[in-house]
């Protein structure tokens, strides 16, 4: 069964990086069938989605994050990573790895269960 | 951005009650909609895509429909595991966005 899981530091000081890998098990990131991507949620924003990426290494962004955010994939470890750099407390959410079928890039089918980060001095 | 309103913000239900919450598209979506279950401390849970179709492996109490900008989503017998927060996200085009959420606790 597939598995996602998110991991990374649970707080960050503001200006700092935020950097968080997502791991799948029970599937392969290589398969030309899925892309994969990041979202948060926050209590003021709700579910906002950040980021995709291809096992290729193609990418897109939600615009209003773009000069902030990288993603990347590391298929030898079936992992892929999200960078978050001058992070405010704006920043502040749960974030979430998830699933993204090629037939419809847009549908989120599986998620990870979230990890909370916390940006703050 | 394509803003996504869901209606109500919260809702309160008794087992066994037959359930409709709406979303409505700021723009026409086709029927480019997922609907999404979340459980406190979980990931969110797709139930429904592309407006209508259920996702393998979801109980069939629910359905969901519409196309252009309004949408619902119904559960049809509540049952205890379904108490919980629901949201409309459209996969028309990026950014894909958000309803706020619909809360569903029980009466």
């Amino acid at each position: 069964q597939l598995q996602l899981q998110e991991s990374g530091p649970g707080l960050v000081k503001p200006s700092e990086t935020l950097s968080l890998t997502c791991t799948v098990s029970g599937g392969s990131i290589s398969s030309n069938n899925y892309y994969w991507g990041w979202i948060r949620q926050s209590p003021g924003k709700g579910l906002e989605w950040i980021g995709t990426i291809y096992y290729s290494g193609s990418t897109y962004y939600n615009m209003s994050l773009k000069s902030r955010v990288t993603i990347s994939v590391d298929t030898s470890k079936n992992q892929f990573s999200l960078k978050l750099n001058s992070v405010t407390a704006a920043d502040t959410a749960v974030y979430y790895c998830a699933r993204q079928p090629l037939e419809e890039t847009g549908r989120f089918d599986y998620w990870g269960q979230g990890t909370l980060v916390t940006v703050s001095s | 951005d394509i803003q996504m309103t869901q209606s109500p913000s919260s809702l309160s239900a008794s087992v066994g009650d037959r359930v409709t919450i709406t979303c409505r598209a700021s723009q026409s979506i086709s029927t480019y909609l997922n609907w999404y279950q979340q459980k406190p401390g979980k990931g969110p849970k797709l139930l429904i895509y592309a407006a209508s179709s259920l996702q393998s492996g979801v109980p069939s109490r629910f359905s969901g429909s519409g196309s252009g900008t309004d949408f619902t989503l119904t559960i049809s017998s509540l049952q205890p595991e379904d108490f919980a927060t629901y949201y409309c996200q459209q996969s028309y085009s990026t950014p894909w966005t958000f309803g706020q959420g619909t809360k569903l606790d029980i009466k």
